[in-house]
């Protein structure tokens, strides 16, 4: 079955710094979303990217999809400690295989003041 | 509001003790599901709903029952349950069960079981 491996798992970094986690699916995706949840709460919607290649923007956070669509980063440019919490990619294969749906692991970010 | 509810938020039980998570949504959405979220292994889907009287398993169904009987709710239930189903659960509900909808969280159930 469809597999969607996230990494890291884990990322502490000092405020300023930029952050990256990544996800790669074993299959193609027709479409990934990421999702980010806030210590103690829950996962919330933050964007999908469709199109092979794309590129989309939020402020300081960058989603890409890859040219395969098999892969897709999360980039934030310059951490806030409002960063903080798990990111969660969610990849769509697509075709007939909806209802079951695979996260990836998600990465817990840190942000030191 | 639109809005995916759960109920209790935080539960301890004891081992064998049946117990039911409620989950309800407001938005007419078609399909709902079950996650529970355990460190480093992220949300891992446990059942899931196209519709009313349809269901099906996710990735770790082991130790659960799910119904939907109404559009609206879609209940866990564990009969029987164990200290491994510890965890953090989540239900969430989306338009339609198509590829590519957006994911409605409630707000989480905590369950310890001892």
């Amino acid at each position: 079955g469809q597999q969607v491996m996230q990494i890291p798992q884990y990322q502490h970094v000092q405020e300023g710094e930029d952050f990256t986690t990544y996800c790669n699916s074993s299959t193609t995706l027709s479409n990934i979303q990421w999702y980010k949840q806030r210590p103690g709460g829950h996962p919330v919607f933050l964007i999908q990217l469709v199109k092979s290649g794309e590129v989309k923007k939020q402020k300081r956070l960058t989603f890409q999809f890859g040219e395969a669509k098999k892969n897709s980063s999360l980039h934030i440019t310059a951490t806030q400690t409002t960063d903080v919490g798990t990111y969660f990619c969610l990849g769509n294969a697509g075709g007939t295989s909806y209802g079951k749906l695979t996260f990836g692991q998600g990465t817990i970010l840190t942000v030191h003041p | 509001e639109a809005q995916v509810t759960q109920n209790p938020r935080y539960l301890i039980t004891v081992t064998g003790k049946k117990l039911t998570v409620t989950c309800s949504q407001n938005m007419n959405h078609e399909y709902m599901s079950w996650y529970r979220q355990d460190p480093g292994l992220g949300l891992r889907q446990i059942y899931y709903s196209m519709n009313v009287e349809v269901t099906d398993k996710g990735d770790v169904p082991e130790g659960y029952k799910v119904s939907r009987k109404e559009k609206r709710n879609f209940p866990l239930i564990l009969e029987s349950p164990s200290p491994n189903q510890t965890s953090l659960y989540f239900c969430a509900s989306s338009l339609s069960g198509t590829h590519g909808e957006t994911q409605y969280f409630g707000p989480g159930t905590r369950l310890l079981v001892l």
